[in-house]
């Protein structure tokens, strides 16, 4: 089985900062790999894809990068509205998802 | 644009199956391959497994004994049985398409399920 870790588990910043999230690999997934974010009671939503690529509709402060076994989720400024839990998951070999990044207000 | 929407018992008896329905609409069922995800209380998301558009499913290795996703394409709709069921198996249930390059792109709200008695 493929693990992924997310670091930070909890991340406190204020709007306007840029902020980074790291998951890793248990194993080699290429750049099979991509981001959501999860608001309260709320399904989770797409961001990126093929670890580098924005989806359809997601602003462009949203970023990601990474091949192998390390990744980063970027946001270049955060706005209100982007505090919420975010997810990796590797779609590689079947899917497996990290335990979570809570963004909070600072 | 496809949409997704869980439907099912809230509550389930222990050592009884869990049974829920996923209906597609905006698209046909047999253009993708489909999959459902879970996520107990506080928790993080867990796969539970996916069926391709072709009938094959692939199951996560921890729950595989009790799992069973099937598709009704006359319905367009899929389903998922967990069988013997605990309170470990309490959570939210969601079902999602999985995009032609494997990721789950549309998700439906997800439908909460208790296991009590």
């Amino acid at each position: 089985d493929i693990q992924m870790t997310q670091s930070p588990s909890t991340l406190s910043a204020s709007v306007g900062d840029r902020v980074t999230i790291t998951c890793r690999a248990s194993q080699s997934i290429s750049d099979w790999l991509a981001w959501y974010q999860q608001k309260p009671g709320k399904a989770p939503n797409l961001l990126i894809y093929r670890a580098s690529t924005l989806e359809t509709g997601v602003p462009s402060r949203f970023s990601g990068s990474g091949s192998g076994t390390e990744f980063t989720l970027t946001i270049s400024s955060l706005q209100p509205d982007d505090f919420a839990t975010y997810y990796c998951q590797q779609y590689y070999s079947y899917y497996t998802f990290g335990q979570g990044t809570k963004l909070e207000i600072k | 644009q496809v949409q997704l929407r869980e439907s099912g018992p809230g509550l389930v008896k222990p050592s009884e199956t869990l049974s829920l329905t996923c209906s597609v609409s905006g698209g046909s069922i047999s253009d993708y391959s489909w999959t459902w995800i879970r996520q107990p209380p506080g928790k993080a998301l867990e796969w539970i497994g996916y069926i391709y558009y072709s009938g094959t499913t692939n199951y996560n290795p921890s729950l595989k004994s009790r799992v069973t996703i099937s598709v009704d394409t006359s319905k367009n709709q899929f389903s998922l049985k967990l069988s013997s069921v605990t309170a470990a198996d309490t959570a939210v249930y969601y079902c999602a398409r999985q995009a032609s390059s494997g990721y789950p792109d549309f998700w439906g709200q997800g439908t909460q399920v208790t296991v009590s008695s």
